[in-house]
């Protein structure tokens, strides 16, 4: 069954500008995490956020968690053309057995 | 360096010939998973395995089969290939599904006709 879902499927913005994408789930959650995938590759680890955490950074990303609403969203800041990528939520189920993601946001960050 | 590697990175085969990918991790990672990846679908989970002889079904399990004999590779066997199983493959490890992230093969396409 699938646990993330991702909104939107796709976002095109301008380099410079930020970028959010958002992640719901629908069963209770050890830890969340998003990753990035370049074309065809495989997926590289950007962050993870614990459930009894609200906001976590690094780098340019920011990660909030909202677990009451079963929700997390990713800001990029000052994007970059170097950012355009699909992006993916993947949940931690509660007992920790399993990693599950959603369909990804395909992010196109233009020159 | 830490590393997951499958074998092959692109593979076509006919209908019904079995085949298997591999996947080898160097990290000693106890959990391992197989994912496929098709358009509009994103990643969904094909099995897992969360230590050695501990395997479990994801989302898509049918037609495929898995093994975990040693801690470090974890292969994927399709018994009788059919064209609704071209996909893109990745699999993937972790030392703890708890706390730590997920490193990813670089994928591994298969086209059955």
């Amino acid at each position: 069954s699938q646990q993330g879902e991702e909104d939107p499927q796709a976002l095109s913005i301008q380099e410079g500008e930020n970028a959010t994408m958002n992640c719901s789930y629908k069963t209770s959650i050890n830890n969340l995490q998003w990753y990035r995938q370049n074309s065809g590759r495989g997926l590289v680890h950007l962050i993870l956020i614990r459930s009894n955490e609200r906001e976590k950074h690094s780098g340019r990303l920011r990660v909030t968690l909202d677990t009451s609403k079963k929700s997390s969203s990713l800001l990029i800041t000052a994007s970059r053309a170097a950012d355009t990528a699909s992006y993916f939520c993947a949940t931690s189920s509660d007992y920790g057995q399993n990693f599950v993601f959603g369909p990804g946001t395909r992010l196109s960050v233009l020159p | 360096e830490a590393q997951v590697t499958q074998n092959p990175r692109y593979l076509i085969t006919v209908t019904g010939k079995k085949l298997t990918v591999t996947c080898s991790q160097n990290m000693n990672h106890e959990y391992m998973s197989w994912y496929r990846q098709d358009p509009g679908l994103g990643l969904r989970q094909i099995y897992y395995s969360m230590n050695v002889e501990v395997t479990d079904k994801g989302d898509v399990p049918e037609g495929y089969k898995v093994s975990r004999k040693e801690k470090r590779n974890f292969p994927l066997i399709l018994e009788s290939p059919s064209p609704n199983q071209t996909s893109l493959y990745f699999c993937a490890s972790t030392l703890s599904t708890y706390t730590g992230e997920l490193f990813f093969g670089e994928g591994s396409r298969l086209t059955v006709l």
